[in-house]
């Protein structure tokens, strides 16, 4: 167990519709990065959150924005979804200790979109 | 995009056998981190090697990292069925404030019981 949540497992949504995906950090992990992972692939980084500030983008159009709240929980937000948008979202979290590296996933959701 | 490509893309072993993955990226790095997945749930931290560092162990363990060559090696050793998992290597080019990792493709390990 990694200490980290997220919510909810599975969802299913309809293309063009908008979708909230949550993560709980661990307490003390001010860092919280997001990643999305297709079928047969590694994941991929889509943004960075410090101290509620986002801290750095990968290669995602501005349809996927994200929060980050005080209690260490944050927010995926996606919208007008669309068929690639399928996949497994990851959460990931890290401590302040900028000596150390590793990341805290946590379990992911699964989005389809039809 | 991902960073590079890991070998092989699948593996099956007997249990009590050595399992090795390789892992090649494109550009330099601060750290390589491997990583494991349990039929795609989240990923577990397995072992991080830093760009000064050539080899690394942790339990049954091993890591190398050639930064001339952009390859990484993962051995396990002593393999037991819950071995059965993803393996993934993650490079971190550092040089910011972002820790962002940039994923391999993956390889996908059998261990036969």
């Amino acid at each position: 167990e990694t200490g980290v949540t997220q919510s909810p497992t599975h969802l299913i949504k309809t293309r063009g519709q908008q979708v909230t995906l949550r993560c709980s950090s661990q307490s003390g992990h001010n860092t919280v990065s997001w990643y999305q992972q297709a079928l047969g692939q590694g994941p991929q980084f889509i943004f960075q959150y410090y101290r509620e500030e986002e801290n750095g983008r990968g290669n995602f159009p501005p349809r996927f924005s994200g929060l980050q709240f005080p209690n260490y929980s944050s927010e995926l937000n996606v919208n007008a979804l669309e068929l690639d948008d399928s996949a497994l979202y990851l959460c990931a979290s890290s401590p302040d200790d900028m000596g150390s590296y590793e990341q805290y996933f946590g379990p992911g959701t699964r989005l389809t979109v039809t | 995009s991902q960073q590079g490509e890991e070998d092989p893309q699948a593996l099956s072993i007997q249990e009590g056998e050595n399992a090795t993955m390789n892992c090649s990226y494109k550009t330099s790095i601060n750290n390589l981190q491997w990583y494991r997945q349990n039929s795609g749930r989240g990923l577990v931290h397995l072992i991080l090697i830093r760009s000064n560092e050539r080899e690394k162990h942790s339990g049954r363990l091993r890591v190398t990292l050639d930064t001339s060559k952009k390859s990484s090696s993962l051995l396990i050793t002593a393999s037991r069925a819950a071995d059965t998992a993803s393996y993934f290597c993650a490079t971190d080019a550092g040089g910011g404030a972002t820790n962002k990792l940039i994923f391999g493709t993956g390889t996908l390990l059998a261990v036969q019981p």
